[in-house]
């Protein structure tokens, strides 16, 4: 089980905007720490997808966002297009564990 | 081209060692902290253990269910990171990879295609 929580599928149609949530505690999004999104595609490495909550690494599309909001924070996807289907994890620190911490991860399918 | 190549994966036994490496290049190792992150069958990521630069200390931290078991160095004259797994049991059994992280509450800004271990009988 993990310790950022992620629902395991979310999906859309091309074209249509789609959230991901990842709901944490006090001990790590709570207290403030960063949350970072990574997309996986099938059968490669992770990429950094979102830095520091909300920024773009060059070359990301602005069509990908992140926000977040208390013990939660959300990777929203405008646009969506077929090459977005793929698994996106979320990751912050936790103050309790005294280690990095990733949620399970959601796995976007494209209509 | 920054880049990360990690090799060394393999099958080996439980109770056994095995010891995987990363190969840096197109960035200043030396300055770098790294992490490796691993990946089970049909599972998510999950943190290993990260190393900070040896002008920063050159001291880990390990994900607490793995500590005592696995180690991670470096040595910045061949701009390598391994990952030292001992008493390794089948539930190891993962993609293991190799990331760039300038510090614990950072992101993971690069990372290597990975490699795999297996742990069976």
């Amino acid at each position: 089980q993990s310790v950022l929580t992620q629902p395991p599928s979310v999906s859309g149609a091309p074209g249509q905007r789609v959230t991901i949530s990842c709901t944490g505690s006090n001990s790590n999004i709570g207290a403030g720490y960063d949350v970072h999104w990574y997309q996986q595609l099938p059968g490669t490495a992770p990429k950094l997808l979102i830095s520091g909550n909300s920024n773009r690494p060059s070359g990301v599309p602005d069509r990908f966002s992140g926000s977040n909001s208390g013990t939660s924070a959300s990777l929203a996807i405008t646009g969506l297009e077929a090459q977005d289907e793929a698994d996106y994890y979320c990751q912050s620190y936790d103050s309790s564990l005294s280690g990095v911490v990733f949620g399970g991860g959601t796995k976007l399918t494209v209509l | 081209e920054v880049q990360l190549v990690e090799s060394g994966g393999g099958l080996v036994k439980p109770g056994g060692s095995l010891r995987v490496s990363c190969a840096a290049s197109g960035f200043t190792f030396s300055n770098a902290w790294m992490s490796w992150v691993r990946q089970g069958p049909g599972k998510g990521l999950e943190w290993v253990g990260r190393i900070k630069s040896i002008g920063d200390g050159g001291t880990t931290d390990y994900a607490a269910p793995l500590k005592g078991r696995f180690s991670i160095s470096r040595d910045d004259s061949i701009n390598t990171l391994y990952l030292q797994m001992n008493s390794l049991r089948t539930e190891d059994t993962a993609v293991y990879y190799c990331t760039t992280q300038p510090g614990i509450l950072r992101e993971m800004d690069v990372w290597g295609q990975g490699t795999t271990v297996t742990v069976s009988s």
